[in-house]
């Protein structure tokens, strides 16, 4: 089993409509939980971070966490074409700075 | 503020060679991490290093190895180069848990 697993896709959405990019993990113990969006031939810009359970919202962005289920979610409201790119999800297993990523999720927002 | 700066962008070597790659964090960040990224898939932790010392390892053999300098600024050293070792090597320096990182250094192996 994979530490982080996300759908590699390619998902693909319409502009306007709401894109849901999925993640899970395998150490319970985990602490911390980013999203990073990459850029083809780009290195990775964090997006969110989430910490406790529930969501957290940011702009066009919300992230969720279900430490029970293991589970992070990224929601992506009102999607431009400009959020076309890999979303990583990554995790901090001990908040020692050992991240773990996903091998990502491609996203693509068609006009 | 300067980001997180890594050198050289590109780097073409050969298989048996070794290779430098350079990283200087963002000012008033001391630690520093090491990912390797191979196309398609996400960033593999090699090294962590915290005020000079190492934090942490990923499971990459000895070739790889890694230091820190008084000024926070680091290097990673890969010897004995593989094919396999072609990918894009990123630098991330840390704030309160969070990690920024470099643009990153593509290594081809040919």
């Amino acid at each position: 089993q994979k530490e982080v697993e996300q759908n590699s896709g390619p998902l693909s959405v319409p502009e306007g409509a709401i894109a849901s990019l999925n993640c899970t993990y395998s150490d319970r113990g985990s602490q911390s939980f980013f999203w990073y969006r990459q850029y083809s031939g780009k290195s990775p810009e964090l997006i969110m971070s989430i910490y406790s359970n529930g969501d957290k919202e940011d702009g066009r962005f919300t992230a969720q966490l279900n430490k029970a289920s293991q589970y992070v979610s990224l929601l992506i409201r009102d999607s431009q074409p400009s959020d076309s790119a890999t979303y990583l999800c990554a995790v901090n297993k001990n908040n020692n700075n050992d991240m773990r990523f996903g091998a990502g999720t491609r996203l693509t927002v068609k006009p | 503020d300067a980001g997180v700066t890594q050198s050289p962008t590109h780097l073409i070597k050969t298989r048996g060679q070794h290779v430098t790659l350079r990283c200087s964090p963002i000012s008033g960040h001391k630690s520093v991490s090491w990912y390797q990224q191979v196309l398609g898939q996400g960033p593999q932790f090699i090294f962590q290093y915290y005020e000079k010392e190492e934090r942490g390892r990923g499971n990459f053999p000895d070739r790889f190895s890694a230091r820190q300098f008084p000024n926070y600024s680091s290097e990673l050293n890969v010897n004995a180069l593989l094919l396999g070792d072609s990918a894009l090597y990123l630098c991330a320096s840390d704030d309160r848990n969070i990690q920024y990182f470099g643009a990153g250094t593509r290594l081809s192996v040919l």
